[in-house]
């Protein structure tokens, strides 16, 4: 069955930056683009972009345009979320998402919690 | 970006009795091939979103037929006919048509 499996939680300080993995599996990897969306505690949804594992072809929503930056390995079927330059409005739980969005096929959700 | 604006934010029912949800777009979903990206999701607390409905009224794989969505250009509409305990949660629409997607605030449905 298709699943999307998700990194741990993770603390940061102020200006540094995270790096969220998503890996697929039951499925055939670089066929779906994959989605990024977060949620801070509380508040709506957030789409951020997506990328083509195939390809590595990328559109970012402007709001993040030079934080961010999507990756992945098509060798062990994963993709990676890294965000930089934190701030504490960064505190969210980071989903990924196969395509077409939205889709059944959701990764667990990852908290990053930005704290000094 | 699309703005999608739901109505009511929160919404008490009484379970069997009928629950709808309004979502309106500040511009039209539909798209040049002819679809509207119109979908609707459920999240209940420290879950992701579940997908319910998606190109307005089409039903997710698994998705009780208590479910159905209808509505066209800006207007939509998520209507429950008989609504049972597990439906308690949040409701969102979002929409698909234009980069960046975008999401309604959110309705909680209570009982």
């Amino acid at each position: 069955q298709v699943q999307l499996v998700q990194s741990g939680p993770e603390v940061r300080k102020p200006g540094v930056s995270v790096k969220v993995s998503c890996r697929g599996s039951g499925y055939t990897f670089t066929t779906y683009d994959i989605h990024w969306v977060r949620q801070a505690t509380g508040q709506g949804l957030e789409w951020m972009g997506w990328m083509n594992p195939h390809t590595g072809n990328t559109d970012y929503a402007q709001k993040f345009q030079g934080r961010v930056t999507m990756t992945s390995d098509t060798s062990i079927n994963t993709a990676y979320l890294e965000l930089s330059s934190l701030t504490s409005e960064d505190t969210a739980v980071y989903y990924c998402a196969r395509a077409p969005f939205p889709s059944d096929f959701w990764g667990q959700g990852t908290l990053v919690t930005v704290s000094s | 970006d699309i703005v999608m604006t739901q109505t009511p934010l929160s919404s008490p029912v009484t379970l069997g009795q009928p629950a709808s949800i309004s979502c309106r777009s500040s511009q039209s979903l539909e798209k040049g091939d002819g679809k509207t990206y119109l979908s609707w999701l459920q999240q209940r607390p420290g879950q992701p979103p579940r997908p319910l409905i998606y190109q307005i009224s089409k039903r997710f794989p698994g998705v009780p037929d208590r479910f159905s969505g209808s509505g066209a250009g800006t207007d939509f509409t998520l209507t429950i006919s008989r609504v049972e305990a597990e439906d308690v949660g949040v409701y969102l629409c979002t929409q698909a048509t234009q980069f960046p997607f975008t999401f309604g605030q959110g309705t909680k449905l209570e009982i």
